[in-house]
């Protein structure tokens, strides 16, 4: 079946270095992939998505390209701070017929230090 | 436009009680999907309803149910409430569209003591 892989967490970081969090997956055809963001206290929020091969997907800095050859879709930003802070989810979903099940990866949390 | 509303937001049982949470999803949205969040854990999860239908059910004992109104707003019950229940209960919904995400609402924080 359809399986998230990301990388564990806590990851610590110091403001302005560069971050990547590792997300693979496993699916049948061409799923959707995503990345949501959930800061402390709050419900999740999609960051950026992309839905075919080749396709990069942005938002507020952060960046992920979906990569079918590699099966990833690794989530990057040059330059993190201390307000990124956060748990992050890389989720897939088929779109294949009706089997549109979300699948998600465990998390990661982020934090960054001033 | 609404995004999605869950009720109440706060919810503190007794052990052997029953919980109901409540979910109103965005205007147009017929899919519903109940998480559980543990403190410091993933999302696991719980039920997808579509359609009015559950499509799916995680790995959780029967006495996780729930449904989804003609209205498309859904309702998770927790009977016999254990002290693990405790945990953070999200609602996500989407439209029935391929390639499209879910949006979640803040969450019911749910309290067994």
């Amino acid at each position: 079946g359809n399986s998230v892989t990301q990388m564990e967490g806590p990851v610590t970081l110091s403001e302005e270095a560069f971050l990547t969090i590792n997300c693979t997956y496993t699916a049948t055809g061409y799923p959707s992939l995503f990345w949501y963001v959930q800061y402390p206290g709050e419900g999740l929020q999609l960051l950026l998505k992309a839905t075919k091969a080749d396709d990069k997907g942005s938002n507020k800095g952060f960046e992920a390209t979906y990569r079918k050859e590699t099966t990833s879709f690794h989530l990057e930003k040059g330059s993190v701070q201390v307000s990124d802070s956060a748990v992050y989810f890389c989720a897939l979903s088929s779109n294949a017929g009706n089997n549109r099940k979300l699948i998600w990866g465990l998390g990661t949390s982020l934090a960054v230090n001033p | 436009e609404a995004g999605v509303t869950q009720s109440p937001t706060h919810l503190i049982k007794t052990r052997g009680q029953q919980a109901t949470l409540r979910c109103s999803p965005i205007s147009g949205h017929t899919s519903v999907y109940w998480y559980q969040q543990a403190l410091g854990l993933g999302l696991q999860f719980l039920l997808w309803y579509d359609e009015g239908e559950e499509r799916n059910r995680g790995n959780f004992p029967p006495r996780f149910s729930g449904r989804q109104f003609p209205n498309y707003s859904s309702e998770l019950n927790v009977n016999a409430l254990e002290l693990e229940d405790s945990a953070l209960y999200l609602c996500a919904s989407r439209p029935n569209l391929p390639g499209t995400e879910a949006f979640f609402g803040q969450g019911t924080r749910l309290t067994v003591v």
